[in-house]
Protein backbone atom coordinates (compact mmCIF):
# COMPACT_ATOMS: atom_id res chain seq x y z
CA UNK A 1 0.00 0.00 0.00
CA UNK A 2 0.86 3.67 -0.47
CA UNK A 3 2.78 5.76 1.86
CA UNK A 4 3.74 9.09 2.97
CA UNK A 5 6.93 9.46 5.14
CA UNK A 6 6.94 12.59 6.82
CA UNK A 7 9.48 13.38 10.33
CA UNK A 8 8.44 13.07 13.37
CA UNK A 9 8.91 16.58 14.66
CA UNK A 10 10.34 19.51 13.74
CA UNK A 11 11.46 22.30 15.71
CA UNK A 12 11.80 26.09 14.89
CA UNK A 13 12.57 29.68 16.29
CA UNK A 14 9.97 32.22 16.35
CA UNK A 15 10.00 34.24 13.56
CA UNK A 16 12.48 31.54 11.69
CA UNK A 17 11.71 29.70 8.54
CA UNK A 18 10.26 25.75 9.53
CA UNK A 19 9.98 23.20 6.78
CA UNK A 20 8.48 19.83 6.68
CA UNK A 21 8.35 17.35 3.97
CA UNK A 22 6.89 14.44 2.89
CA UNK A 23 7.88 12.17 0.98
CA UNK A 24 6.47 8.99 -1.36
CA UNK A 25 6.81 7.24 -4.17
CA UNK A 26 6.05 8.96 -7.28
CA UNK A 27 4.70 11.83 -5.31
CA UNK A 28 5.41 14.56 -7.87
CA UNK A 29 2.63 12.91 -9.85
CA UNK A 30 -0.09 13.66 -7.24
CA UNK A 31 -1.56 16.16 -5.76
CA UNK A 32 -0.67 16.97 -2.04
CA UNK A 33 -2.45 18.79 0.67
CA UNK A 34 -1.60 19.56 3.83
CA UNK A 35 -3.41 19.55 7.21
CA UNK A 36 -2.88 21.30 10.65
CA UNK A 37 -4.04 20.64 13.93
CA UNK A 38 -3.56 21.53 17.19
CA UNK A 39 -4.04 19.68 20.18
CA UNK A 40 -8.04 18.68 21.18
CA UNK A 41 -9.19 20.42 17.62
CA UNK A 42 -10.29 18.80 14.37
CA UNK A 43 -7.77 19.13 11.29
CA UNK A 44 -7.64 21.92 8.97
CA UNK A 45 -6.40 22.75 5.41
CA UNK A 46 -3.70 24.77 4.98
CA UNK A 47 -2.45 23.88 1.51
CA UNK A 48 -4.03 22.44 -1.36
CA UNK A 49 -2.87 21.42 -4.68
CA UNK A 50 0.62 21.41 -3.97
CA UNK A 51 0.78 24.78 -3.85
CA UNK A 52 -2.67 26.94 -3.02
CA UNK A 53 -3.78 28.61 -0.42
CA UNK A 54 -7.81 28.18 1.41
CA UNK A 55 -8.54 31.34 1.82
CA UNK A 56 -7.52 32.90 5.98
CA UNK A 57 -4.81 30.32 5.65
CA UNK A 58 -1.59 33.43 6.39
CA UNK A 59 0.19 34.09 3.47
CA UNK A 60 3.87 32.67 5.88
CA UNK A 61 2.01 29.08 4.76
CA UNK A 62 3.09 28.10 1.43
CA UNK A 63 3.82 24.37 -0.12
CA UNK A 64 6.28 22.75 -2.79
CA UNK A 65 6.99 20.03 -4.06
CA UNK A 66 10.61 18.63 -5.88
CA UNK A 67 10.54 14.69 -7.14
CA UNK A 68 8.89 13.00 -4.54
CA UNK A 69 9.05 15.07 -2.18
CA UNK A 70 6.42 17.97 -0.91
CA UNK A 71 7.26 20.57 1.65
CA UNK A 72 5.26 22.73 3.87
CA UNK A 73 6.86 25.84 4.55
CA UNK A 74 5.93 28.29 7.23
CA UNK A 75 7.90 31.55 6.95
CA UNK A 76 8.53 33.48 9.89
CA UNK A 77 6.93 30.96 11.92
CA UNK A 78 4.73 32.42 14.83
CA UNK A 79 4.47 30.55 18.82
CA UNK A 80 0.31 29.99 17.45
CA UNK A 81 2.02 27.50 14.41
CA UNK A 82 2.81 24.65 16.84
CA UNK A 83 0.57 21.37 15.72
CA UNK A 84 0.78 18.90 14.60
CA UNK A 85 0.92 18.63 10.39
CA UNK A 86 -0.22 15.70 7.66
CA UNK A 87 0.66 16.01 4.02
CA UNK A 88 -2.37 13.57 2.23
CA UNK A 89 -2.29 12.49 -1.30
CA UNK A 90 -4.58 9.98 -3.59
CA UNK A 91 -3.76 7.03 -4.44
CA UNK A 92 -5.67 4.73 -6.17
CA UNK A 93 -8.90 6.51 -5.05
CA UNK A 94 -7.92 5.68 -2.10
CA UNK A 95 -7.13 8.47 0.68
CA UNK A 96 -3.13 8.18 2.26
CA UNK A 97 -2.21 10.62 5.50
CA UNK A 98 1.41 10.84 6.24
CA UNK A 99 2.12 10.08 9.91
CA UNK A 100 2.52 13.77 11.04
CA UNK A 101 5.32 15.57 12.03
CA UNK A 102 4.72 17.83 15.71
CA UNK A 103 6.28 21.30 15.02
CA UNK A 104 7.27 22.68 18.28
CA UNK A 105 8.12 26.62 18.32
CA UNK A 106 11.17 27.36 21.22
CA UNK B 1 -22.68 27.89 8.06
CA UNK B 2 -21.40 24.54 7.05
CA UNK B 3 -21.83 22.00 10.68
CA UNK B 4 -20.52 18.45 10.82
CA UNK B 5 -21.94 16.93 13.97
CA UNK B 6 -21.10 13.17 14.68
CA UNK B 7 -22.67 10.88 17.53
CA UNK B 8 -22.69 7.82 18.65
CA UNK B 9 -19.47 6.83 20.04
CA UNK B 10 -19.07 5.04 23.53
CA UNK B 11 -17.48 1.96 25.11
CA UNK B 12 -18.16 -1.25 23.79
CA UNK B 13 -16.26 -4.85 24.04
CA UNK B 14 -14.16 -6.24 21.60
CA UNK B 15 -16.83 -8.07 19.06
CA UNK B 16 -19.41 -5.72 19.58
CA UNK B 17 -21.04 -3.39 17.38
CA UNK B 18 -21.69 0.77 16.97
CA UNK B 19 -23.40 2.92 15.15
CA UNK B 20 -21.73 6.19 14.51
CA UNK B 21 -24.14 9.42 12.64
CA UNK B 22 -22.64 12.67 11.36
CA UNK B 23 -25.33 15.18 10.98
CA UNK B 24 -24.73 17.94 8.46
CA UNK B 25 -25.87 21.51 7.73
CA UNK B 26 -25.31 24.23 6.00
CA UNK B 27 -24.74 22.86 2.69
CA UNK B 28 -26.37 20.85 -0.04
CA UNK B 29 -25.52 17.63 1.97
CA UNK B 30 -26.78 15.35 -1.56
CA UNK B 31 -23.60 17.05 -3.42
CA UNK B 32 -20.91 15.76 -1.79
CA UNK B 33 -19.02 12.92 -1.18
CA UNK B 34 -18.17 12.18 2.35
CA UNK B 35 -15.84 10.05 3.92
CA UNK B 36 -14.78 8.91 7.91
CA UNK B 37 -11.15 9.36 9.04
CA UNK B 38 -9.86 8.21 12.36
CA UNK B 39 -7.30 8.93 15.13
CA UNK B 40 -6.38 6.80 17.35
CA UNK B 41 -5.49 8.36 20.93
CA UNK B 42 -1.83 10.27 20.29
CA UNK B 43 -1.65 8.94 16.62
CA UNK B 44 -1.66 10.29 13.48
CA UNK B 45 -4.86 10.41 11.03
CA UNK B 46 -6.31 7.57 9.09
CA UNK B 47 -8.85 6.72 6.52
CA UNK B 48 -11.39 4.33 6.84
CA UNK B 49 -14.17 5.41 4.29
CA UNK B 50 -15.89 7.07 2.19
CA UNK B 51 -19.20 6.95 0.15
CA UNK B 52 -20.13 8.96 -3.08
CA UNK B 53 -23.14 11.02 -3.52
CA UNK B 54 -26.09 8.87 -4.07
CA UNK B 55 -24.02 6.01 -1.71
CA UNK B 56 -24.11 3.45 -4.45
CA UNK B 57 -19.81 3.32 -4.73
CA UNK B 58 -18.47 3.14 -0.82
CA UNK B 59 -15.01 2.32 -0.41
CA UNK B 60 -13.14 1.18 3.03
CA UNK B 61 -9.22 0.58 3.83
CA UNK B 62 -8.39 -2.90 3.96
CA UNK B 63 -8.31 -2.58 7.97
CA UNK B 64 -12.34 -2.16 8.20
CA UNK B 65 -13.32 -3.93 5.03
CA UNK B 66 -15.86 -6.89 5.57
CA UNK B 67 -16.53 -5.11 9.27
CA UNK B 68 -18.02 -1.63 8.82
CA UNK B 69 -20.46 -0.16 6.34
CA UNK B 70 -20.95 3.43 5.39
CA UNK B 71 -24.30 4.77 4.50
CA UNK B 72 -26.26 7.95 3.97
CA UNK B 73 -29.83 9.32 4.08
CA UNK B 74 -29.59 12.51 1.86
CA UNK B 75 -33.34 13.34 2.79
CA UNK B 76 -32.22 13.59 6.23
CA UNK B 77 -28.66 14.94 5.57
CA UNK B 78 -26.82 12.37 7.66
CA UNK B 79 -23.99 10.27 7.20
CA UNK B 80 -23.59 6.72 8.87
CA UNK B 81 -20.60 4.14 9.97
CA UNK B 82 -21.89 0.87 11.08
CA UNK B 83 -18.99 -1.27 12.61
CA UNK B 84 -19.18 -4.51 13.62
CA UNK B 85 -17.19 -6.89 15.29
CA UNK B 86 -15.16 -3.71 16.49
CA UNK B 87 -11.88 -4.39 17.74
CA UNK B 88 -8.92 -2.87 20.58
CA UNK B 89 -7.15 -1.37 17.54
CA UNK B 90 -10.48 0.46 16.22
CA UNK B 91 -10.30 2.48 19.51
CA UNK B 92 -10.14 6.08 18.00
CA UNK B 93 -11.65 9.70 17.67
CA UNK B 94 -13.99 8.99 14.35
CA UNK B 95 -14.32 12.06 12.04
CA UNK B 96 -16.99 13.14 9.11
CA UNK B 97 -15.52 14.72 6.86
CA UNK B 98 -16.60 16.55 3.61
CA UNK B 99 -15.18 16.51 0.32
CA UNK B 100 -14.32 19.50 -1.83
CA UNK B 101 -13.32 19.17 -5.47
CA UNK B 102 -11.82 22.38 -7.36
CA UNK B 103 -11.99 22.85 -11.31
CA UNK B 104 -8.34 22.00 -11.21
CA UNK B 105 -9.64 18.75 -10.24
CA UNK B 106 -7.76 18.57 -6.67
CA UNK B 107 -10.04 17.39 -3.68
CA UNK B 108 -9.52 17.96 0.01
CA UNK B 109 -10.84 18.01 3.07
CA UNK B 110 -12.53 21.04 4.07
CA UNK B 111 -14.81 20.89 7.05
CA UNK B 112 -14.63 18.39 9.60
CA UNK B 113 -16.83 17.41 12.76
CA UNK B 114 -15.16 17.88 16.01
CA UNK B 115 -15.40 13.92 16.23
CA UNK B 116 -16.93 11.59 18.14
CA UNK B 117 -14.66 8.92 20.27
CA UNK B 118 -14.82 5.21 20.27
CA UNK B 119 -13.40 3.26 22.85
CA UNK B 120 -12.85 -0.72 22.06
CA UNK B 121 -11.97 -2.93 25.73
CA UNK B 122 -13.32 -5.15 27.27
Amino acid sequence: SYELIQPPSVSVSPGQTAGITCSGDKLGDKNVYWYQQKPGQSPVVVIYQNTKRPSGIPERFSGSTSGITATLTISGTQPVDEADYYCQAWDNDYVVFGGGTKLTVL
Amino acid sequence: EVQLVESGGGLVQPGGSLRLSCAASGFTFSSYWMHWVRQAPGKGLVWVSRLNTDGSAPKYADSVKGRFTISRDNAKNTLSLQMNSLRVEDTAVYYCTRVYCTTGGGCYFDYWGQGTLVTVSS
